[in-house]
């Protein structure tokens, strides 16, 4: 596609659920990002993936954060045991990731409620 | 550590007003780089600009303007003859080296211009 696609738009998740969160990125993007973004505030990083290998977590909140991207392409992030404080929108981002004078472009997000 | 200040949390204009949005950065980078992104309601980041920290040359693009002044760590955005589209929540980002390319972003807490008929 033209843009990165994220399914679903919109998860309504009960506390304890384990969801899947997929990401489309552009076709040939070598970078992947995912990002957390709070209701009021500015997305915030979560994970980095460079082709298949995951080159930075550092921002994942905890163990029940884990993102994949097997085949260098398609990116999922699950989060296990979902809790209230989960409830955000999660954004996805790809770049070329090969020259300094790329940028990153970002999915349209899936908004997870947790009840 | 870098950190990004947006300070101003609302804006309302009334259309044609001019508008500019501030941003004040913190990095210990000697290079980065500089992004300002639109969050329209639909909720997807539009890339407006980049800017590396080895150039200062303010920039125009059509109604868009940039400041960028290393000395007081800021990067400002101004709108010219605002217009009702241009609604929507503005966020500045700061990255390390390699731009968007391979460095995480950090991002301000965003302002929402609200452009009023």
């Amino acid at each position: 596609g033209a843009g990165v696609s994220q399914s679903p738009r919109y998860k309504v998740a009960k506390r304890g659920q384990d969801v899947a969160l997929r990401c489309d990125p552009i076709s040939g993007h070598v970078s992947l990002f995912w990002y957390q973004q709070a209701l009021g505030q500015g997305p915030e990083f979560l994970t980095y993936f460079q082709n298949e290998a995951q080159l930075d977590k550092s921002g994942l909140p905890s163990d029940r954060f884990f993102a994949e991207r097997p085949e260098g392409s398609v990116s999922t992030l699950k989060i296990q045991r979902t809790q209230q404080e989960d409830s955000a929108v999660y954004l996805c981002a790809s770049s070329r990731g090969d020259t300094l004078n790329t940028e990153a472009f970002f999915g349209q997000g899936t908004r997870l409620t947790v009840v | 550590a870098q950190k990004v200040t947006q300070a101003q949390t609302e804006i309302s204009v009334v259309e044609k007003e001019d508008v500019t949005l501030d941003c004040v950065y913190e990095t210990r980078d000697t290079t980065y780089y500089l992004f300002w992104y639109k969050q329209p309601p639909s909720g997807e980041l539009v890339f407006l600009i980049r800017r590396n920290s080895f150039d200062e040359q303010n920039e125009i693009s059509g109604r868009y303007s940039w400041n960028f002044q290393k000395s007081t760590s800021s990067f400002n955005f101004t709108i010219t003859a605002s217009q009702v589209v241009d609604s929507a929540v503005y966020f500045c980002a700061l990255s390390g080296p390699y731009g968007g390319a391979t460095n995480k972003l950090i991002f301000g807490t965003g302002t929402l211009l609200a452009v009023q008929p």
